[in-house]
């Protein structure tokens, strides 16, 4: 099946400083997330983005699929940035399946 | 965005019970679901997935009689862990596609599972 690194694994940034969280896959994909867990394990989808770049205010993701990675920007860290980043693809073989990527714990700190 | 809603948050049950989990689409159809399980400190594993109207499929190593999927409706997919115990404590979550067969993927809340 696909495989999913992410990397850094772990990550501590100083309050109000900008990261670059990296998400690399192994084979073509349909779709790719990126999803934030809080602390209580709760999954926040941040990003739908098989192609391309998007912002969301401090966030932004870009991928580039015929490369087989995606990136997340983090600017002006906040503590409630804090948590685990996954991204999760779904491969391009006609099964469906999600495959989620190890996962980048971030902490930032004030 | 699309809602899922997954019930209980939290369960503790005593070794042997069986537990029931429910994963509800509030706000659309979904013909597709899918159920992963989370380790502590972990990423999420897909455990099976939930197919309206038909049987579930699991994937490797997870255990079909031990973990029984039920997709009876386009809102509802149940998932029971039967006979459990303290190894299968763990964070089930639930997600479905919005589309009808692919799209942005939702998730529940999940279900924090504790076997004593």
């Amino acid at each position: 099946g696909i495989q999913v690194e992410q990397s850094p694994p772990d990550l501590i940034l100083q309050e109000g400083a900008n990261s670059t969280l990296r998400c690399n896959f192994s084979d073509s994909v349909n779709n790719l997330q990126w999803f934030h867990q809080n602390p209580w394990g709760q999954l926040i989808n941040l990003f739908y983005i098989p192609s391309g770049t998007k912002q969301n205010g401090r966030l932004s993701a870009t991928t580039v699929a015929t490369e087989r990675y995606s990136l997340l920007y983090i600017s002006s860290s906040q503590t409630t940035d804090s948590g685990v980043y996954f991204c999760a693809v779904e491969g391009s073989g006609g099964y469906q399946k999600v495959t989620f990527g190890t996962g980048t714990k971030l902490q930032v700190i004030p | 965005g699309a809602v899922v809603s997954q019930h209980p948050s939290w369960v503790i049950c005593k070794s042997g019970t069986s537990v029931k989990i429910e994963c509800r689409s509030l706000d659309f159809q979904a013909t597709t679901m899918f159920w992963y399980r989370q380790f502590p400190k972990q990423s999420l594993m897909l455990m099976a997935t939930s197919n309206e109207g038909s049987k579930a499929t699991y994937e490797q190593g997870v255990e079909k009689d031990k973990f029984l999927i039920n997709h009876a409706s386009l809102t509802l997919s149940t998932l029971t862990v039967t006979s459990a115990h303290p190894e299968d404590s763990s964070f089930y979550i639930c997600s479905a596609w919005t589309g009808v067969n692919t799209g942005e993927l939702f998730f529940g809340e999940g279900s924090r599972l504790t076997v004593l």
